[in-house]
């Protein structure tokens, strides 16, 4: 079945450092793929997505590319903030258009010190 | 728009008893979704619905759990008896079906302890 692999966290990063945050994806066909952010205490909010090969997904300085040719869709943000700390989570979504369940990895605390 | 609306936001209870968490989901929205987040498994779907009806509970752990949807507006997740291993926090999400990608909008979850 669809599974998704994410980095352990959590990762410690001082301000204005560079992020990555790895994810790399098991799926038939060509799944879209999402980035959700979850703060304390609150849902899951959507921070970007993307829908095939090669498309790049970017919201609030994040971006990701769609790489089919390594199933992959990192996470980056070249300069982070304490306001990001927060636990990130890779998804992947139906391949068909519909509106199935997300498979989402297992999640990445960040947390970012001043 | 008032988003997905989820209730109570806290729930605590003893071994055995019944418990029912709600979910309103967004207005016009064609799907609804029911996931559990616990720190061992992560994020868990369990069950979604297409227009109030059910069509993947491959993901409900127990019979022990139970979900309806009456109408486009309401769900319930019932969990009798509870035990306290269910101790999770249980989010509710809706979406609208869109033929280029399915993004879906999360409640801010009930959390579930079980004593």
């Amino acid at each position: 079945g669809d599974s998704v692999t994410q980095m352990e966290g959590p990762v410690t990063l001082s301000e204005e450092a560079f992020l990555t945050i790895n994810c790399t994806y098991t799926a038939t066909g060509y799944p879209s793929l999402f980035w959700y952010v979850q703060y304390p205490g609150e849902g899951l909010q959507l921070l970007l997505k993307a829908t095939k090969a090669d498309d790049k997904g970017s919201n609030k300085g994040f971006e990701a590319t769609y790489r089919k040719e390594t199933t992959s869709f990192h996470l980056e943000k070249g300069s982070v903030q304490v306001s990001d700390s927060a636990v990130y989570f890779c998804a992947l979504g139906d391949s068909g258009g519909g509106a199935d369940g997300l498979t989402f990895g297992k999640g990445t605390h960040l947390i970012i010190q001043p | 728009d008032a988003g997905v609306i989820q209730s109570p936001r806290h729930e605590v209870t003893e071994m055995g008893q019944e418990v029912t968490l709600r979910c309103k989901p967004i207005s016009g929205h064609d799907y609804l979704f029911w996931y559990r987040q616990t720190m061992m498994r992560g994020l868990e779907l369990l069950i979604y619905f297409n227009n109030n009806v059910p069509i993947d509970d491959s993901g409900m752990p127990e019979d022990r759990f139970s979900a309806k949807m009456p109408n486009a507006s309401f769900s319930t997740l019932k969990i009798q008896p509870s035990e306290p291993r269910d101790s999770a926090v249980y989010f509710c999400a809706s979406s609208l079906r869109d033929s280029s990608y399915n993004e879906q909008f999360f409640g801010p979850g009930t959390r579930l302890t079980v004593l």
